[in-house]
């Protein structure tokens, strides 16, 4: 039964646009969220987060939105660039140093 | 300022054999988790280790096993290996807050 799910398993996008990956989760007790970015041959690289107790919160390019009525968030990258193409993954945690449960993945392709 | 380390980057194996990963955390990070990534799959959590114990667990079989040393750092040993068990190991290093910072990973096959 899968938590966290990411259910495009791609996204393809012109440079310069804006980027929105979506994530779902069915866990109540997700307190926390986390947007990880993968290249290939590297581990996943911490990109931003988001508390439960907020609604947005940015990093430059990078914004995460959080409906927790809805069970969902998304990450919107603007403007695109052909350097995040990578695969992105969603994680979610629960109060208490509790493990990351990760979505598979949404690979996004820059196309410049 | 290193980041998370480990080692080997990449590993084979056959059938019923024994492996050992190793990690280092990033520094100021007393806390290390486990994860196994199979192709397609995003990580899936084997185990936790703070203060050399194993905090949590996920759900793995006994054949995998883990210790943390007095510096941090961290292995994982896998006994018996099945081809199953071929995937990228990753492992994740935190200080106390929720983010996990992660090294590039182990990539084993098991043949």
């Amino acid at each position: 039964d899968q938590q966290v799910k990411q259910n495009s398993p791609s996204l393809s996008v012109q440079e310069g646009r804006i980027s929105i990956l979506n994530c779902d989760y069915t866990n109540s007790m997700f307190d926390y969220f986390l947007w990880y970015k993968k290249y290939p041959a590297e581990g996943p690289t911490f990109l931003i987060s988001i508390s439960s107790i907020k609604d947005k919160n940015e990093d430059g390019r990078f914004t995460v939105f959080l409906n927790k009525s809805a069970k969902h968030l998304s990450l919107h990258i603007v403007p695109s660039q052909p350097g995040d193409s990578a695969v992105y993954f969603c994680a979610a945690s629960s109060p208490g140093n509790t493990p990351l449960v990760f979505g598979k993945g949404t690979r996004l392709s820059v196309i410049a | 300022d290193a980041g998370v380390t480990q080692s080997p980057t990449h590993l084979i194996k056959t059938r019923g054999q024994q492996v050992t990963l190793r990690c280092s955390p990033k520094s100021g990070h007393d806390t290390v988790s486990w994860y196994q990534q199979a192709l397609g799959q995003g990580p899936q959590f084997i185990f936790q280790y703070y203060e050399e114990e194993e905090r949590q667990r996920g759900n793995f079989p006994d054949r995998f096993s883990g210790h943390q040393f007095p510096n941090y750092s961290s292995e994982l040993n896998v006994n018996a290996l099945l081809l199953g068990d071929s995937a990228l190991y990753l492992c994740a290093s935190s200080g106390g807050g929720p983010e996990q910072f992660f090294g590039p990973g182990t990539r084993l096959t098991v043949l």
